[in-house]
């Protein structure tokens, strides 16, 4: 069965580049028909989706992220990192991967990791 | 950018109750879209795609409809494990945009 676990920097001081990544176990990231995703929550706030690297290497970003954001993949480590460069305040969240499954004309996020907390202060 | 209008924010309900919520779309996306649940501290877990498919795994008691602008989850008779909040989320084009959640508390 397919898991993701999310790790990283906890702590990041404004201006700074948060970073994270996504480790895969029980499957391989280089599959067909599926893209590994980013969201994120604020506290006590809603879904935000940050972007998603595909199986092949092309990405996809919110563009209102877009000029800070960077999703990457490590096919060796089977494991994916999100950097999100000048960050304030405002990026304090709790941040998830998740694999987008393709089927069908469909797109899924139907595997997700557990999150993780990260905390924008000086 | 699709935005997504949720309904209701909040919503009080006792168990056994049959609960509708509404996701609008703010342009049309024929059936692309998916419902989530999260529980307090957890990750989402999908329930629906294509507006009426069921995960697999996923309790009879979640019901999906709708197309183009307009769609609802239906939880048939509401059970102790329900009480969570719902996302709808559309993946017609890009960003993926989430509705702002549906949180379904206790009476």
């Amino acid at each position: 069965q397919l898991q993701l676990q999310e790790s990283g920097s906890g702590l990041v001081k404004p201006s700074q580049t948060l970073s994270l990544t996504c480790a895969v176990s029980g499957g391989s990231i280089s599959s067909g028909g599926y893209s590994w995703s980013w969201i994120r929550q604020p506290p006590g706030k809603g879904l935000e989706w940050i972007g998603y690297i595909y199986h092949s290497g092309s990405t996809y970003y919110n563009p209102s992220l877009k000029s800070r954001v960077t999703i990457s993949v490590d096919r060796s480590k089977n494991q994916f990192s999100l950097k999100l460069s000048s960050v304030t305040a405002a990026d304090t969240a709790v941040y998830y991967c998740a694999r987008e499954t393709y089927y069908d004309y469909n797109y899924y996020m139907d595997v997700w990791g557990k999150g993780t907390t990260v905390t924008v202060s000086s | 950018v699709i935005w997504m209008t949720q309904s209701p924010s909040l919503l009080s309900a006792s168990t056994g109750d049959r609960v509708t919520i509404s996701c609008r779309m703010s342009q049309g996306i024929s059936s692309y879209l998916a419902w989530y649940q999260q529980k307090p501290g957890k990750a989402p877990e999908l329930l629906i795609y294509a507006a009426s498919t069921l995960q697999s795994g996923v309790p009879s008691r979640f019901s999906g409809s709708g197309s183009g602008t307009d769609f609802t989850l239906t939880i048939s008779c509401l059970q102790s494990e329900d009480f969570a909040t719902y996302y709808c989320q559309q993946y017609y084009s890009f960003p993926r945009t989430f509705g702002q959640g549906t949180k379904v508390e206790i009476k």
